[in-house]
C-alpha cells in the first residue's frame, strides 16, 4: 500500500526566502508523485509530476521537486517565495492512475 | 478545456436527510474519481469509474454512499441518511487514460468541490 508523510502541518517563510516542503512516499513498486496546490475555495491544482522520466522535476510557478528513490522522498522547493505562494501544498502517491493516495498537506504563510 | 465542475458548491441538510452531488468531468475523460476531505487532512479516495464502470471503492465508502455515472459521463455521489461525520468537501476528479494524448497521462484534474455540512 502507498502513503505519504508530510510533516509540519504549517510553514511559514520569509518572503524571498527559500521555500522547502518535505514529502516521504511508502510504495512497493515505482510510484508515481505529486505535487497539488490548493488555494482557498478552489479545487487542486496540480504543480507538478514525476513519473521516472527525471529526477528533478519543474512544474509550474517557479517550484521544482527532486525525486530520490534512496531516501524515498520527493521534496517541492521554490528559491523564492512570493505572496501569491500563500496556500496548501498536498503530496501525492499514485499507481495505474486508479487513486491517489495525498499527505495531510502544508499550509503555507507567505511573511511580508 | 472547461475544467471540472461540480455542483452545488456548498450544501447544508440536516442529519438524516438524503443528498446528491453531480460531477461533470472534462469532456474527454474516461476515468472519474471521488475523493473526500475533512478539515486538515489530505483528500481521501473513495471511488473511480472507467467510463459508466465502477471499478474501485475504498472501505470508506460505506453502504450509505452510492456513486453513479451511467453514460460515462457526469457522475453523482448520493448519500443517504446523513450524519455529523459525513460533514466534508467532496472532491470530483477527471483523468485520461489511453495512449492518445502522450505526457498528459495519469493527471487527475479536479473540481472545485462541495462543501457538504450537516448539522
Amino acid at each position: 500500500a502507498q502513503s505519504v508523510t508530510q510533516l509540519g502541518s504549517h510553514v511559514s517563510v520569509s518572503e524571498g526566502a527559500l521555500v522547502l516542503l518535505r514529502c516521504n512516499y511508502s510504495s512497493s513498486v515505482p510510484p508515481y508523485l505529486f505535487w497539488y496546490v490548493q488555494y482557498p475555495n478552489q479545487g487542486l491544482q496540480l504543480l507538478l509530476k514525476y513519473t521516472s522520466a527525471a529526477t528533478l522535476v519543474k512544474g509550474i510557478n517557479g517550484f521544482e521537486a527532486e525525486f530520490k528513490k534512496s531516501e524515498t522522498s520527493f521534496h517541492l522547493t521554490k528559491p523564492s517565495a512570493h505572496m501569491s505562494d500563500a496556500a496548501e501544498y498536498f503530496c501525492a502517491v499514485g499507481y495505474g492512475n486508479n487513486r491517489l493516495a495525498f499527505g495531510k498537506g502544508n499550509q503555507v504563510v507567505v511573511i511580508p | 478545456d472547461t475544467g471540472v465542475s461540480q455542483d452545488p458548491r456548498h450544501k447544508i441538510t440536516k442529519r438524516g436527510q438524503n443528498v446528491t452531488f453531480r460531477c461533470d468531468p472534462i469532456s474527454e475523460h474516461n476515468r472519474l474519481y471521488w475523493y473526500r476531505q475533512t478539515l486538515g487532512q489530505g483528500p481521501e479516495f473513495l471511488t473511480y469509474f472507467q467510463n459508466e464502470a465502477q471499478l474501485e471503492k475504498s472501505r470508506l465508502l460505506s453502504d450509505r454512499f452510492s456513486a453513479e455515472r451511467p453514460k460515462g459521463s457526469f457522475s453523482t455521489l448520493e448519500i443517504q441518511r446523513t450524519e455529523q461525520g459525513d460533514s466534508a468537501m467532496y472532491l470530483c476528479a477527471s483523468s485520461l487514460e489511453g495512449p492518445s494524448m502522450p505526457g498528459k497521462r495519469d493527471i487527475q484534474y479536479f473540481g472545485a468541490g462541495t462543501r457538504l455540512s450537516v448539522l
